[in-house]
């Protein structure tokens, strides 16, 4: 099955600029979607087919993927922002596991 | 405003069976796919099934092939996951999710609504 990596952990200081990859095989051709969750919280989608934000996501977020790696950046961070951060893409290849998540980022902000 | 609520989680028996509920309201529940997504404590998120808009079609991790059965109810609104012959490994917090669409080229796509998840735990 399809297998995404993460680094476990990123650390960023306030005001910084955090940086979450996500490599898999030709990643680039499929839409990637990342996801913050807090201790204790349900996950929650922060970017979507690669770059788009939903609604009531600041525009500090944002993504990008092309050839083996995709990468969601936090600019201006927060101190609300650490959390796990998990990418996730659609299979199509396969026929069994085609929804994958990645191994997750602790985001921690110093 | 998308509500979605589990129930049934509990405290199981290998080899056991448990059934989890997910009542839906706030959407047009027969017009989403919908899914399962479980979390082991301390660990990361992994799918465990989908279902089509009106059923007819599912999709499942390996490791609950068999095992587990995703169904759902358009006239109670609500999503199902049958649970049977358990394992410690099926220990987790499962996630009632809805994808935002799914389309034929892209297939099943991101999660956008979730629930606060209903704690199995599988021990003697």
């Amino acid at each position: 099955s399809y297998v995404l990596t993460q680094p476990p952990s990123v650390s960023v200081a306030p005001g910084k600029t955090a940086s979450i990859t996500c490599g898999g095989n030709n990643i680039g051709s499929k839409s990637v979607h990342w996801y913050q969750q807090k201790p204790g919280q349900a996950p929650v989608l922060v970017v979507y087919d690669d770059s788009d934000r939903p609604s009531g996501i600041p525009e500090r977020f944002s993504g990008s993927n092309s050839g083996n790696a995709a990468t969601l950046t936090i600019s201006r961070v927060e101190a609300g922002d650490g959390a796990d951060y998990y990418c996730q893409v659609w299979d199509s290849s396969s026929d069994s596991d085609p929804y994958v998540f990645g191994t997750g980022t602790k985001v921690t902000v110093l | 405003e998308v509500q979605l609520v589990e129930s049934g989680g509990g405290l199981v028996q290998p080899g056991g069976s448990l059934r989890l509920s997910c009542s839906a309201s706030g959407f047009t529940f027969s017009s989403y796919w919908m899914s399962w997504v479980r979390q082991a404590p301390g660990k990361g998120l992994e799918w465990v099934a989908s279902i089509k808009e009106e059923g007819g079609k599912e999709y499942y991790v390996d490791s609950v092939k068999g095992r587990f059965t995703i169904s759902r109810d358009s006239a109670k609104t609500s999503l199902y996951l049958q649970m049977n012959s358990l394992r410690a490994e099926d220990s987790a917090v499962y996630y009632c999710a809805r994808p935002m669409y799914y389309d034929i080229l892209s297939g099943l796509g991101p999660l956008d609504s979730w629930g606060q998840g209903t704690l199995v735990t599988v021990s003697s």
